[in-house]
């Protein structure tokens, strides 16, 4: 089955930190999917990334940069020089899409969040 | 370009009753996934939709059912509504027309329905 753990509920920095949000995820499947969304107060889920399980290359986009190991199932987020639009719930996801799911697994699996606080 | 959008954003129900929520996908989007986010809880799938059937299924009971229509948008109902239905609904929407096997589209969310069961 798959799993996806945030362990970190809740992080609060000042304007400016850096600050990394951490997800370990399980899974049975060679072939898969993990995203992140950021989830403002208005409730509204919004995508950042999508990683396949075969690109392990870490991403940067702007002050948001992705750290990708299968060798601890981990998926790392990390933001630069925070700012307080930065503030919200951080969800972790996993899609697995591979033969042991048939190939036609669609569901997301989420972790629990994590709710960042950046203070001015 | 419209984002996913849902109607309505919040309704307040009595237990036993039955709700139904509405989706439109995005534009150029065929498949539609709802989710039930609970109070400081990550969203749970509950089902998706593609070409008028039901996909896939999550762990959620029979009296969570869906439909999806020739315009590709969705409608969420529950029957004999509980007090722990209470939560946000949220629909997702995104693209399978040519997508094959082992492939996992981004998916895009609208803001949910809060409903809350009283």
């Amino acid at each position: 089955a798959q799993k996806v753990t945030q362990a970190q509920t809740e992080i609060s920095v000042v304007e400016k930190e850096d600050v990394t949000l951490d997800c370990v995820y399980e899974t049975r499947d060679t072939t898969y999917y993990l995203f992140w969304y950021k989830q403002p107060p208005s409730g509204e889920l919004v995508f950042l990334i999508r990683r396949n399980s075969f690109d392990e290359q870490n991403e940067i986009s702007g002050r948001y940069s992705w750290n990708f190991q299968k060798s601890t199932s981990s998926f790392n987020f990390t933001i630069t020089a925070s700012q307080v639009v930065d503030s919200a719930v951080y969800f972790c996801a996993l899609s697995e899409v591979g033969l042991g799911s048939g190939g036609s697994n669609y569901k997301l699996t989420f972790g629990k969040g994590t709710l960042l606080t950046v203070n001015p | 370009d419209a984002g996913v959008t849902q109607s309505p954003t919040h309704l307040i129900k009595t237990r036993g009753q039955q709700v139904t929520l509405r989706c439109s996908p995005k534009s150029g989007h065929d498949t539609v996934s709802w989710y039930q986010q609970a109070l400081g809880q990550g969203p749970q799938f509950i089902f998706q939709y593609y070409e008028e059937e039901e996909r896939q299924r999550g762990n959620f009971p029979d009296r969570f059912s869906g439909h999806q229509f020739p315009n590709y948008s969705s409608e969420l109902n529950v029957n004999a509504l509980l007090l722990g239905d209470s939560a946000l609904y949220l629909c997702a929407s995104s693209n399978s027309a040519g997508q094959g096997a082992y492939f996992s589209y981004e998916q895009y969310f609208g803001p949910g329905t809060r409903l809350t069961v009283t």
